[in-house]
This record gives structure tokens, C-alpha cells and sequence, in this order.
């Protein structure tokens, strides 16, 4: 069963803490993205990666960071520098400019 | 860098009348243009896409029209159901970098 799998659904983490968020496909990608949805501001571009040991900054990188040292996997961090870390997080993944498909997402609360 | 519009932003419609999203976008290069849906708390999915060789294509209920003249694309539903209620997305992209951007999203409410 070809897809896109985001661990955990939810998660909550307290102020000054880093967190990881798990990306895994098993669609044979090159491509994998990631994605934070806000209410009301659609999806912005956080970070990707075309292609294993490699990714560049999205339009707000800044306060997470990546790794994509394994084809199917593509970790997010969302570190303590991110000031308001509370969203909705989306992983995609495409091969050779064609569609994105999209993970279920993982909710990323801050207590 | 690229911009897209989407309007509106929220649209309510009853049980077998057309719905209709429109967007805007402001690169020229662009020229991938594919529409998400997204029901509440999941991932969206592609529901149909265009590219700029043609002007409409149709599946089903859905089409899209895009004309690259005045940079703008629709999305259209004919004969809504209520299980069409849900977010749209439209976004554009250039086809070789893989890189999208998206509208705000449309929340289309088919009432019965």
C-alpha cells in the first residue's frame, strides 16, 4: 500500500523544547516537502529536498531545520527558536516535477 | 517571487447548483496549475490539474479552465453534493523545480 505516512497526528510540546516530526514515503520520490498551514494562509513552504543528503530553505525556514539522509524518510525539527510553533504540519513528496501528494499531516500544539 | 489569489474565501451553495473558485497569479513562468481538496484534519488531495498547453480540461463534475493572458484559473462543480464540502486549494507552479504556491483556500459548504 503505496503513500505518504506523518507520525504522531497530534503532538504537544512545552515552550523551549525541540521537536521532530516524522515523514516517511515508500512511493519511490525524489522530492519531499514540507509544509505549515495556518487558519485562513493556506500551505507556505518550509523546507525541501530533491534528492538524498541535499535540501534548500522555503519561504519560512527559519526556527526548523531537516535531514534527508535516506531516500523515503525526511525528518522535521521545529526547534525553540521557532516563536510560534502551533500549526498544522503537511509532508508531500513528487517525482520529476509532477504532482505533490500529500501526507495526513501532523497538529503541533505548544502548552 | 510567485503570488497567488483565491476568492472567495468561503462559498455556500445548495445541493445540485455550480460552484465556481477563481485564481489569480502573477509569474508568467508558471505554467502547473493543480487543485487540492481538504476535509477537515487530513492532508489535501490532488483532485484534478492543468498545464498551460491546454485551456480547460474536465473531469466528471470538475473542470478547470486557465487562460495564461490574463493569468487566471477556475475551478468548477457542477451538480455539488454534500460531500464536496471541504477546502479547496488552488496553487501554480513551474513544472521543473517542483516548487508550488498556494491560495488561502476556498471553504465551500453544499447545504441540501
Amino acid at each position: 500500500d503505496g503513500g505518504i505516512t506523518q507520525s504522531p497526528k497530534y503532538l504537544f510540546r512545552k515552550e523551549g523544547q525541540n521537536v521532530t516530526l516524522s515523514c516517511e514515503q515508500n512511493l519511490n520520490h525524489d522530492a519531499m516537502y514540507w509544509y505549515r498551514q495556518d487558519p485562513g494562509q493556506g500551505l507556505r513552504l518550509i523546507y525541501y529536498s530533491q534528492i538524498v543528503n541535499d535540501f534548500q530553505k522555503g519561504d519560512i525556514a527559519e526556527g526548523y531545520s531537516v535531514s534527508r539522509e535516506k531516500k523515503e524518510s525526511f525528518p522535521l525539527t521545529v526547534t525553540s527558536a521557532q516563536k510560534n510553533p502551533t500549526a498544522f504540519y503537511l509532508c508531500a513528496s513528487n517525482e520529476g516535477g509532477d504532482t505533490q501528494y500529500f501526507g495526513p499531516g501532523t497538529r503541533l500544539t505548544v502548552l | 517571487g510567485e503570488n497567488v489569489e483565491q476568492h472567495p474565501s468561503t462559498l455556500s451553495v445548495q445541493e445540485g447548483d455550480s460552484a465556481v473558485i477563481k485564481c489569480t497569479y502573477s509569474d508568467s513562468a508558471s505554467n502547473y496549475f493543480p487543485w487540492y481538496k481538504q476535509e477537515l484534519g487530513k492532508g489535501p488531495q490532488l483532485i484534478i490539474d492543468i498545464r498551460s498547453n491546454v485551456g480547460e480540461k474536465k473531469d466528471q463534475r470538475i473542470a478547470v479552465t486557465l487562460n495564461k493572458t490574463a493569468k487566471h484559473f477556475s475551478l468548477h462543480i457542477t451538480e455539488t453534493q454534500p460531500e464536496d464540502s471541504a477546502v479547496y486549494f488552488c496553487a501554480s507552479g513551474d513544472g521543473t523545480a517542483s516548487k508550488l504556491t498556494f491560495g488561502t483556500g476556498t471553504r465551500l459548504q453544499v447545504t441540501l
